[in-house]
């Protein structure tokens, strides 16, 4: 039972273009929504992070939506960069819980 | 800044080898998981640990153990490698609910 379905699987974006992953989840019991980026060779990292009691959060050219009636979150990379290309996984928690249930991962490539 | 090591980057055992992997972390966190990240799969929790001598069981726990003896190393342990257990295992560590931090990753290739 996959609890975070994230898409698209791949993603090719022009550099300067914008690009959007979205994940979509069942528990409305989560309360925290982080995305990493794993570039090759490397353990994924914190990208940035949101809880469901507001609507958007914006770092630098990096913005996640959130959308609580839908249950569903997405990741938004403005003025996509070739530095870019990574894969990224959306993941949730439910409050008090140590574990994060991931997203199956969305390799994204910013095309010079 | 947070440090989450792994003991090897590369690994290549034969089936039915005890295969053992390390990780280490130094900000003195409590939990510490053990992850599985296949293509197409995502990364998969084979198990955790919340305390010393504490584990729980992950999403795919079956032919792995763990042993954590003290609070910043935790160990993955493949009783007898399979080749289905061919992948990259990624260690974490977090405080609290907060950001979890992973290790480089151990690549085992089970021929």
């Amino acid at each position: 039972q996959q609890q975070v379905k994230q898409s698209p699987q791949s993603l090719i974006v022009q550099k300067g273009g914008i690009s959007i992953i979205n994940c979509a989840y069942e528990n409305t019991a989560f309360d925290y929504f982080p995305w990493y980026q794993q570039f090759p060779g490397k353990g994924p990292a914190l990208l940035i992070a949101i809880r469901p009691d507001v609507s958007e959060k914006k770092e630098g050219r990096f913005t996640i939506s959130f959308n609580k009636s839908a249950k569903q979150f997405s990741l938004h990379i403005m003025d996509s960069q070739p530095g870019d290309s990574a894969t990224y996984f959306c993941a949730a928690s439910e409050g008090g819980s140590e574990k994060l249930v991931f997203g199956k991962g969305t390799k994204l490539t910013v095309n010079p | 800044d947070v440090k989450v090591t792994q003991s090897s980057r590369y690994l290549v055992k034969r089936t039915g080898e005890k295969v053992f992997l390390e990780c280490v972390q130094d900000m003195d966190h409590e939990n510490m998981f053990w992850y599985r990240q296949d293509p197409g799969l995502g990364l998969r929790l084979i198990y955790f640990s919340y305390d010393v001598k504490m584990k729980e069981k992950g999403d795919i726990p079956e032919g792995y153990s763990v042993s954590r003896e003290k609070k910043e190393r935790f160990s993955l342990i493949l009783e007898s490698a399979s080749t289905n257990q061919t992948s990259m295992y990624l260690c974490a560590s977090r405080v609290g609910l907060n950001e979890q931090f992973f290790g480089p990753g151990t690549r085992l290739t089970v021929l």
